[in-house]
């Protein structure tokens, strides 16, 4: 089946700096992913939309300069948090889709990001 | 915007037994409605989904039933297993596809022997 691939699983960095986390997908072209954050026994929140080769629509409330997402390709899409805090700490989680009917959505095994 | 509601958050059955999980959703356009298994510190995996319109589906010991009018759709796991242990979440979207999913807040189940 369809395998969505993210990478790091885990990254631990001090306040100030930035991460970047990638999501390809490796059988499968992405027309669309998704990235998603997840807080501890919660549900997933939709952060972002990226469409390859264009700018990503960005949900409510998060902050485009912070989660920086870029899908350079039909494989790879990049979310770096810039500047990141403690606050920022929390499981991210890609997701992605191909361009066919009823294709499901895919998801990565997660990046659990604590800043220190 | 679509609002989807899970019950129960979290569900304790015996090795063998039936667990159902049931989510309403408020959007009477939604018409694509996948269940996600995760596991610990792993991404959400799609274990079945339903279009609206199909009334009931079934995938070996999972099946999924909508009723439109209602508004609402559940989860069934029959004869369970220690590895059917997980979060599982319902999510719905007006698309048709995956995208733009509004998930439920997941329920917890844990399989005991």
């Amino acid at each position: 089946g369809a395998v969505v691939s993210q990478h790091p699983s885990r990254v631990i960095c001090k306040s100030g700096t930035s991460v970047k986390i990638e999501c390809r997908s490796l059988d499968f072209q992405a027309t669309t992913m998704f990235w998603y954050r997840q807080f501890p026994k919660q549900s997933l929140m939709l952060m972002a939309t990226s469409n390859e080769g264009s700018k990503a629509t960005y949900e409510q409330g998060v902050e485009k300069d912070k989660f920086l997402i870029n899908h350079a390709s039909l494989t790879l899409s990049t979310l770096t948090v810039t500047s990141a805090h403690p606050e920022d700490s929390s499981f991210y989680i890609c997701s992605a889709v191909s361009g066919r009917d009823n294709s499901p959505l895919h998801f990565g095994n997660g990046t659990r990001l604590t800043v220190t | 915007g679509e609002n989807v509601e899970q019950h129960p958050s979290t569900l304790s059955v015996q090795e063998g037994d039936s667990a159902v999980i049931k989510c309403t959703y408020s959007d009477s356009a939604s018409n694509y409605f996948p269940w996600y298994k995760q596991e610990l510190g792993k991404g959400p995996q799609l274990i079945i989904d339903i279009r609206s319109n199909v009334g009931e589906k079934k995938d070996q010991r999972i099946a999924v039933t909508l009723n439109k009018t209602a508004k609402h759709f559940s989860l069934h796991i029959t004869e369970t297993q220690p590895e059917d242990s997980a979060v599982y979440f319902c999510a719905a979207s007006q698309t048709g596809t995956a995208s733009k999913l509004t998930f439920g807040t997941g329920t917890r189940l844990q399989v005991t022997l």
